[in-house]
């Protein structure tokens, strides 16, 4: 079955990294697209970045482009999200989700699977 | 940025209760839309993408319809562990944007 699970989350000072990382398994990972969604604590869902299946394309919501870095190592069948200069409202829990469907060279965020979450504080 | 609206952002009923959920995209989203469920602590479930498609092992009692930007959610006969909250999803475009979501809880 389908798992994905997240780790990296952590408590961190404003201004420090982090990276988040996301083991996939239960499916062929190098075929599907991939994401990153957070929800700040007590809040509604936001999603952060995409990553097409290959690596070759990336999205970012525009709160966390130029910090945040989307990656993945098809190898590791592993997801990554480097998070730079962060910010307290970059506090919440992040999960990784997997598009439900695979279409070779087209984005259809309809997200089947969630990981668990990580949660992430950046505080002082 | 395309913008979702849902309404209302609570709602109180009882078991036996139909209910619905209404969620507004700011613009043409050519229905692509989807529904989560989230409950405490947990992470977010898809219940219904494409506006009306159920995914697998999801109860008929969820439906779901569109009206050009105007797209409904809908519970028949609501069961104990419907409580939780609710959030549409559009993909028409990048950022893909949630609604504020729609906490369901027993009256």
């Amino acid at each position: 079955q389908v798992q994905l699970v997240e780790s990296g989350g952590g408590v961190v000072q404003p201004g420090r990294s982090l990276r988040l990382s996301c083991a996939a398994s239960g499916f062929t990972f190098r075929s599907y697209n991939m994401h990153w969604v957070r929800q700040a604590p007590g809040k509604g869902l936001e999603w952060v970045a995409f990553i097409s299946y290959d690596g070759s394309d990336k999205y970012y919501a525009d709160s966390v482009k130029g910090r945040f870095t989307i990656s993945r190592d098809n190898t590791k069948n592993t997801l990554y999200l480097q998070m730079n200069s962060l910010v307290t409202e970059d506090t919440a829990m992040y999960y990784c989700a997997r598009e439900r469907t695979v279409v070779r060279g087209v984005i259809i965020t309809i997200l089947g699977y969630w990981g668990q979450g990580t949660l992430v504080t950046v505080s002082s | 940025d395309i913008q979702m609206t849902q309404s209302p952002s609570s709602l109180s009923a009882s078991v036996g209760d139909r209910v619905t959920i209404t969620c507004q995209a700011s613009q043409d989203i050519h229905n692509y839309l989807n529904w989560y469920q989230q409950k405490p602590g947990k992470a977010p479930t898809l219940l219904i993408y494409d506006v009306s498609n159920l995914e697998a092992g999801v109860p008929s009692r969820f439906s779901g319809s569109a009206s050009g930007t105007h797209f409904t959610f809908t519970i028949t006969s609501l069961q104990p562990e419907d409580f939780a909250t609710y959030y549409c999803q559009q993909y028409e475009r990048v950022p893909f944007t949630f609604g504020p979501g729609t906490t369901l809880d027993i009256k």
